[in-house]
Order: structure tokens, then sequence, then C-alpha cells
């Protein structure tokens, strides 16, 4: 399997302010990576794939302005929302994929809980 | 288009009393994969099985057991003698093979063991 961390695991900030997220895989190199949303008592929703060295791919209905995503190593990948609003609150989740796996398969980190007041 | 339906949104049961959670999916993919997760109330998903589309066997694992039928499209998660501490949020997700790596993730079932 990999290991994947985030952090912080939870932020809080004021309106108007911006937040970064980091994602690292810290036991295999992670040529794509993916940035899940999950607002509460809801599901995981897919927001962008992102791919070292490339502009990351949004899924439709996700602000690319809002929503920053630098993959600039194999190991990291930061998510930024820019100018936050109590909206953004929500549970932000990444993965890494494990090209190799059989099964295409992707490792989860715990997760960040962004408040926006 | 591809798509993963739980329809039961929660399920309560009492300690030890055996649960099932239903799992339907659609694709056009011949080849594809299928996981079940367990999401706690801290949030951190914990992966329970994967399995391909080739490989219909069922499996056990412990408590745990999933019955995969390719004919109806559905993955079941069954917890026999269930405990307190399966109560969860568990989400099954769709992989197809077709150059995405895409997870399709149910909506999810809460579950509510009760002591």
């Amino acid at each position: 399997g990999a290991v994947v961390s985030q952090h912080p695991s939870r932020v809080i900030c004021k309106s108007g302010t911006s937040v970064k997220i980091e994602c690292r895989s810290l036991d295999f190199q992670a040529t794509t990576m993916f940035w899940y949303r999950q607002f509460p008592k809801q599901s995981l929703m897919l927001m962008a794939t992102s791919n070292e060295g490339s502009k990351a791919t949004y899924e439709q209905g996700v602000e690319k302005d809002k929503f920053l995503i630098n993959h600039a190593s194999l190991t990291l990948s930061t998510l930024t929302v820019t100018s936050a609003h109590p909206e953004d609150s929500s549970f932000y989740i990444c993965s890494v994929l494990l090209a190799a796996s059989s099964y295409n398969e992707q490792f989860f980190g715990p997760g960040t809980r962004l408040t926006v007041l | 288009a591809q798509k993963v339906t739980q329809a039961q949104t929660e399920i309560s049961v009492v300690e030890k009393e055996d649960v099932t959670l239903d799992c339907v999916y659609e694709t056009r993919d011949t080849t594809y994969y299928l996981f079940w997760y367990k999401q706690p109330p801290s949030g951190e998903l914990v992966f329970l099985i994967r399995r391909n589309s080739f490989d219909e066997q069922n499996e056990i694992s412990g408590r745990y057991s999933w019955n995969f039928q390719k004919s109806t499209s559905s993955f079941n998660f069954t917890i026999t003698a269930s405990q307190v501490v399966d109560s969860a949020v568990y989400f099954c997700a769709l992989s197809e093979t077709s150059g995405t790596y895409k997870y399709i993730f149910g909506t999810g079932t809460r579950l509510k063991v009760l002591a």
C-alpha cells in the first residue's frame, strides 16, 4: 500500500482568507493524486485530478481559480482555497494513485477539516 | 455512465445482529474494480476490500463477507454479529479501467449498532 498524509488536519479561517492544504505521499512517488470534498452527511465528490508537472484536471462545476492545485513534485500536491467563504467549509480528502497496482488503487489521506467563519 | 447506488441511507441494528449493506453499480466497461471503505467519525477512510470484475468469488474476512454478483451488478457487504465499533458510514466505490482511474463513490450507508 501507500501512506498518505495531509496537513493541517483541521483549520479554521476567516472569510476572505486563503488556505493551503498539503497532501504528501510518504513512501512512494505519486504521478497522480486526487482531491475530494465531502460535505456533512454526504459522499465524497471528486474535485480534481492532480498530475505531477502539469495542470490539474478539474471536474465540472469546480472553480479552477478558487481551488488552486499544484503538484510540483512526486510526493506533494497542494490545494489552496482562495478567498474562502463559509460555503467552502467542508472535509477535504486527497488520495494518491498507485498506478502499479493491478486495481488502479487509490490510497487516501486522513482528511482536512476546513471551517470558514 | 458509471454510477454506484447505495439505497440504504441509514441502518440501525442491535449488537450481535447480522446486517447487509447493499451496493449496485452501473458501468459499460467489462473490466472494472469495486471497493468498500469504512468511514468512522474521525473521517479517515478505512479500506475494507477490493475486487476486480473477473473475480466473482465471494470473500470472507472475519465477521465481514462480500457477495459479488455480476449478473445483478451488485457487490453487497455483510457484517455478522455486529458490534458497536462497526458503527460508521460505509462507502462502495467503482473504478473503471478506461484511463482516468477515477473512483465513483456511492452515497454511503450510515450504520448504527446499538448496545
